[in-house]
């Protein structure tokens, strides 16, 4: 079984360039959520997706945005990045559909810095 | 809204003390809730869970029981490790949207030899 792989592990952007990080989901599992954890806090969810839709956001602005892909892979990108995006962008998968309770599997992270 | 509170860290121990972790939350609903743990330079690891009122889930030798009385989900391990510290995560599943977590800001704790 392959876990959650997420490229690359480290990037360093200037504060107004875009970048896209990637993340493929674990073996079988159909959604991916992605989340934004800044240095000594807990992850703050980004987005989810489903079958290649948008399924649920966080309090992130319109120039966080995502894709998914047939094969649940997925990518997240940010436009005019600021200082202030400087963090560990984890990426999570889980088997879709009502339950809730269905566990996150999480990626080792992509370490996002900007200067 | 749903929010979790966690202890504020560090907490250190030395090797085969007793460890218990605080975590209360407020949510709406009847969330599931998640202890997740983040090793040095790892991502997080799901550590164990509860899905509904008074059930206790384990794991390694942690549990934590759902309490909707008090609202919380305390994490305990009796005898603990040098290889235990971590970052540790309590979690409530959003009720109105399901597969997000609210994560509260994580307890780190170290075990001294």
């Amino acid at each position: 079984e392959t876990g959650v792989t997420q490229s690359p592990t480290h990037l360093i952007k200037t504060r107004g360039q875009q970048v896209t990080l990637r993340c493929s989901s674990q073996s079988g599992h159909n959604t991916v959520s992605w989340y934004q954890q800044a240095l000594g806090q807990g992850p703050q969810f980004i987005f989810q997706y489903y079958r290649e839709e948008e399924n649920g956001r966080g309090n992130f602005p319109p120039r966080f945005s995502g894709l998914q892909f047939p094969n649940y892979s997925s990518e997240l990108n940010v436009n005019a990045l600021e200082l202030d995006d400087s963090a560990l962008y984890l990426c999570a998968s889980s088997l879709g559909g009502a339950a809730s309770s269905s566990p996150l599997h999480f990626g080792n992270g992509t370490r996002l810095t900007v200067t | 809204g749903d929010s979790v509170t966690q202890m504020e860290g560090p907490v250190t121990l030395s090797e085969e003390a007793f460890l218990t972790i605080n975590c209360t939350y407020t949510a709406t609903g009847y969330p599931s809730l998640f202890w997740y743990v983040q090793y040095p330079g790892e991502g997080l690891q799901l550590l164990l869970k509860a899905t509904k009122a008074d059930d206790k889930g384990s794991n390694k030798g942690f549990e934590a029981t759902y309490r909707k009385e008090t609202t919380s989900f305390h994490l305990e391990k009796g005898s603990v490790q040098v290889s235990d510290s971590a970052v540790y995560f309590c979690a409530l599943s959003v009720t109105d949207s399901w597969g997000k977590l609210q994560f509260g800001a994580g307890t780190q704790v170290v075990v001294t030899p």
